[in-house]
């Protein structure tokens, strides 16, 4: 059973610092990942991927992922009250095409962000 | 340029009814995938949909099938419908062999089963 975890949370973080946000994923051929946010009542938008080893930066946002240690986390720099929301990490287990990716969801982290 | 478009936004059917979900994709993007959300929960893949053919699909029984159109839209068909279906459906579009990592995902639809 190819499985993702994350912690439910809640995570609270005060408004400026950083925010980490951690999952672990069950098997070593995964190739790509994924983190999704999700506004309460709102579908997932795609904030980050990576499939390389080490760190992907992005604006406010890293991906670090360590494929020996099967991890993949998420860091928000200067927290922001619209971060609040639910981060779901996502794994594709599959050949690493693009655009037929059949991921994998963990349940999700719920953010806070505290003003 | 219009994302992905899914209709109803919310339904409500009764138990061992018939449901059909609809779904456009994002202008240019040619494969439709589809997930379960239980509330809660992550999204679960369904199935995923490529010129016209069904070609990956999830742990699902056969109450679940699928359709697309030659135009990429798609439709999710769930027969005998259970208290369990209850969820929020997301249509998935994406550029099969792109360098487009990742879906766009639709608004969804809210599937209530009384």
């Amino acid at each position: 059973q190819k499985e993702v975890e994350q912690n439910s949370g809640p995570l609270s973080v005060p408004e400026g610092a950083i925010a980490s946000l951690n999952c672990t994923y069950s098997d070593r051929g995964s190739q790509s990942f994924f983190w999704y946010r999700q506004y309460s009542g709102k579908s997932p938008e795609l904030i980050m991927f990576i499939y390389s080893n080490g760190d992907k930066e992005d604006g406010r946002f890293t991906a670090q992922l360590n494929k020996a240690s099967q991890y993949v986390s998420l860091l928000i720099r200067d927290s922001q009250p619209s971060d609040s929301a639910t981060y779901l990490c996502a794994v594709n287990w599959g050949v690493a095409n693009f655009g037929n990716e059949k991921l994998t969801f963990g349940t999700g982290t719920r953010l806070t962000i505290i003003p | 340029d219009a994302g992905v478009t899914q209709s109803p936004t919310h339904l409500i059917k009764t138990r061992g009814q018939q449901v059909t979900l609809r779904c456009s994709p994002k202008s240019g993007h040619d494969t439709v995938s589809w997930y379960q959300q239980a509330l809660g929960q992550g999204p679960q893949f369904i199935f995923q949909y490529y010129e016209e053919e069904e070609r990956q699909r999830g742990n699902f029984p056969d109450r679940f099938s699928g359709h697309q159109f030659p135009n990429y839209s798609s439709e999710l068909n769930v027969n005998a419908l259970l208290l369990g279906d209850s969820a929020l459906y997301l249509c998935a579009s994406s550029f099969r062999d792109r360098t487009n990592y990742g879906y766009t995902f639709g608004s969804g639809t809210r599937l209530t089963v009384v």
